[in-house]
């Protein structure tokens, strides 16, 4: 079954910390991606990858397609990052699965 | 650009009622999609539109219809709401059906009594 797990479930961080969620799937895929939700529920794309590494200001995203895993690593925390982290994946050709989420919050 | 937009925002319906979420994009995307996200589990993936005229089953479809109006509007049709279906269901929009980045609407949370 091709399935989508990320760690930790929740993680509490003082503000300025640096943080990392992790996202491992069973299976190969052509896509991965991490998505954030607000807390008032909205859901934001950032990042699609298929191999190496991407930044976008304080957030960075690496996958290993060999140990199929990948890690969403935000530098100098600050209480705005608090959401929840979601990575999803495109497996094969198929449409996206979705992790359960990781729900974030950086105290100031 | 308003990006995906969804209406309503709530709803609460009664057991039997029957309802239509609207969801329409302005960005001239190929592909549509409506999930639902329910404590606890990740987004699931009810229908989907690859493009203007196509509409496909995704996970969870038992309960729901589809209506792929035209490029820019897809709707969700519950005909007879069960407890069930109390939910939060999000629309969202890609260039196309290969990985491509997807864009959400800001949902439309829904209880069934």
């Amino acid at each position: 079954k091709n399935e989508v797990e990320q760690s930790p479930q929740n993680l509490t961080a003082q503000e300025g910390e640096f943080i990392t969620i992790n996202c491992s799937y069973s299976v190969g895929i052509s896509a991965l991606h991490w998505l954030q939700q607000h807390p008032g529920g909205g859901i934001v794309s950032l990042f699609m990858l298929s191999s190496g590494k991407k930044k976008h200001g304080r957030l960075i995203a690496t996958i290993n397609i060999q140990e199929k895993h990948s890690s969403l690593h935000i530098t100098a925390s600050h209480p705005r990052d608090s959401a929840v982290y979601i990575c999803a994946v495109n497996f094969g050709n198929e449409k996206l699965t979705f992790g359960t989420g990781t729900r974030l919050t950086i105290i100031p | 650009n308003a990006g995906v937009t969804q209406t309503p925002k709530f709803q609460v319906l009664k057991t039997g009622q029957s309802m239509t979420l609207q969801c329409a994009q302005d960005m001239n995307h190929n592909s549509m999609y409506w999930y639902r996200q329910d404590p606890g589990m990740g987004l699931r993936l009810i229908y989907y539109s690859a493009s203007e005229g196509t509409t496909d089953k995704g996970e969870v479809p038992n309960g729901y219809n589809v209506s792929r109006l035209n490029k820019r509007e897809f709707s969700l049709r519950l005909e007879s709401a069960a407890p069930s279906q109390t939910s939060v269901y999000f629309c969202a929009s890609s260039e196309g059906i290969q990985p491509y980045e997807q864009y959400f609407g800001p949902g439309t949370r829904l209880t069934v009594t």
